[in-house]
């Protein structure tokens, strides 16, 4: 079954407005997240990784403030996009793993459109 | 340099038919993981199979094998008996362990087309 859950799997939105985005843990407690932004017909970049209790840290290029995490339980962290922009316009996708070194499990996805 | 190279953009292949993706990653750590993604349309990132570096034999996982050549430093995916719902994007990812946080890293993905 679904190890990681994410909420909205589409959004639509006006330019300005902020935008959460949800990745649950399902089956057992994540001490790290990780949070990958995906743009048409390209890879996977990794945003930031979200640790519980303590300040994510941000991949070179991405700011902090736009892009706010929060990882206050075990079982949930967030990303908000803060005064959405057209160029914003992405896939985000969460992960996690079960085990040190292990395969991550991926949330759904949510594909976020800035109008 | 790059960390993950797939120098295959796209990739055509017959119903049936058996196609090897191509893969090769860079990293001056000798612990290291290497993964294969399938992601479909819909967006979903599909976990297909993983070799460690210090496994001595290739990683096998139904239709799916990974031809680990670890001096030449590639991870190709050989997917047998190709089917139609096999058509997707294909990542290739490397995990190394010694690094402060170990977070996958992937490739720019091959799209792979099967045909009837």
């Amino acid at each position: 079954g679904a190890v990681v859950s994410q909420h909205p799997s589409r959004v639509i939105c006006k330019s300005g407005t902020s935008v959460k985005i949800e990745c649950r843990s399902l089956d057992f407690q994540a001490t790290t997240m990780f949070w990958y932004r995906q743009f048409p017909k390209q890879s996977l970049m990794l945003m930031a990784t979200s640790n519980e209790g303590s300040k994510a840290t941000y991949e070179q290029g991405v700011e902090k403030d736009k892009f706010l995490i929060n990882h206050a339980s075990l079982t949930l962290s967030t990303l908000t996009v803060t005064s959405a922009h057209p160029e914003d316009s992405s896939f985000y996708i969460c992960s996690l793993d079960r085990e040190a070194n292990e395969k991550l499990f991926f949330g759904s996805g949510t594909q976020l459109s800035v109008l | 340099a790059q960390k993950i190279t797939q120098t295959q953009p796209g990739m055509f292949v017959q119903e049936k038919e058996a196609v090897t993706l191509d893969c090769t990653y860079d990293t001056s750590d000798p612990s290291y993981g290497l993964f294969w993604y399938k992601q479909p349309s819909s967006g979903e990132m599909i976990f297909l199979i993983y070799q460690g570096s210090y496994d001595q034999q290739n990683a096998t996982e139904g239709r799916y094998s990974l031809n680990f050549q670890k001096a030449r430093k590639s991870a190709n995916l050989v997917i047998s008996a190709s089917q139609l719902g096999d058509s997707a994007m294909y990542f290739c990812a490397m995990r190394e362990m010694n690094s402060g946080y170990s977070t996958l890293t992937f490739g720019k993905g091959t799209m792979l087309l099967v045909s009837p």
